[in-house]
């Protein structure tokens, strides 16, 4: 697609439900990236593939987040047993490193979710 | 650990007048982002600066970027309205293909 597609644009879990987030990034762009932004914040990293791999999942803040790009293309955000302190928006990024200046990310625009 | 500041976090700008947002950042990096994002909506572009003085400008806009004092600026040149909308800047941790470390934006408001 012409960018970076998120799904759902809107979530509300109950709290301790499960939730999936779906991110489709720009076609063939290697890296792809998790962000959470909280209400009146910046986003915040929370973890980076290149391709099928997951390099960098340092900014995950629990256990109960989980990411996966099985086939190096869309990746899914899971969270388990939802609480309050997770709502937020999450956006997905994506960009294709390689050439010294085509390495920026492109954002989609994001699902917010509310935990009731 | 890579720390961004961003100041002021809000502010309220007459139509026409000149104002600059500056971001600070706390190690070196290979290049800064400025984001403007509208309420409900996602991060759009506005320039990505690469080196040591560089300076763009679109429109209104002009960002500049000093490596040595770790320090970009986002001037403002007579505001409108249209303008109204949060920035963000972003730097990029070294060697890492575009993970980023966001300041805490900073709110625009331009008044009539």
């Amino acid at each position: 697609g012409a960018g970076v597609s998120q799904s759902p644009r809107y979530k509300v879990a109950k709290r301790g439900q499960d939730v999936a987030l779906r991110c489709d990034p720009i076609s063939g762009h290697v890296s792809l990236f998790w962000y959470q932004q909280a209400l009146g914040q910046g986003p915040e990293f929370l973890t980076y593939f290149q391709n099928e791999a997951q390099l960098d999942k340092s900014g995950l803040p629990s256990d109960r987040f989980f990411a996966e790009r099985p086939e190096g293309s869309v990746s899914t955000l899971k969270i388990q047993r939802t609480q309050q302190e997770d709502s937020a928006v999450y956006l997905c990024a994506s960009s294709q490193p390689g050439t010294f200046m085509n390495t920026e990310a492109f954002f989609g625009q994001g699902t917010r979710l509310t935990v009731v | 650990e890579l720390k961004v500041e961003q100041n002021p976090l809000f502010l309220s700008m007459q139509e026409g007048k000149n104002y600059t947002i500056y971001c600070n950042y706390s190690t070196t990096s290979d290049r800064l982002y400025w984001y403007r994002q509208d309420p409900g909506k996602s991060l759009e572009s506005l320039f990505v600066l690469l080196s040591n003085g560089a300076v763009k400008q679109e429109g209104r806009l002009m960002a500049s970027l000093d490596t040595k004092a770790r320090l970009s600026t986002l001037h403002i040149t007579a505001a409108v309205h249209d303008l109204s909308a949060t920035y963000f800047c972003a730097v990029e941790h070294t060697g890492t293909a575009s993970k980023l470390t966001f300041g805490t934006g900073t709110r625009l408001q331009v008044t009539l």
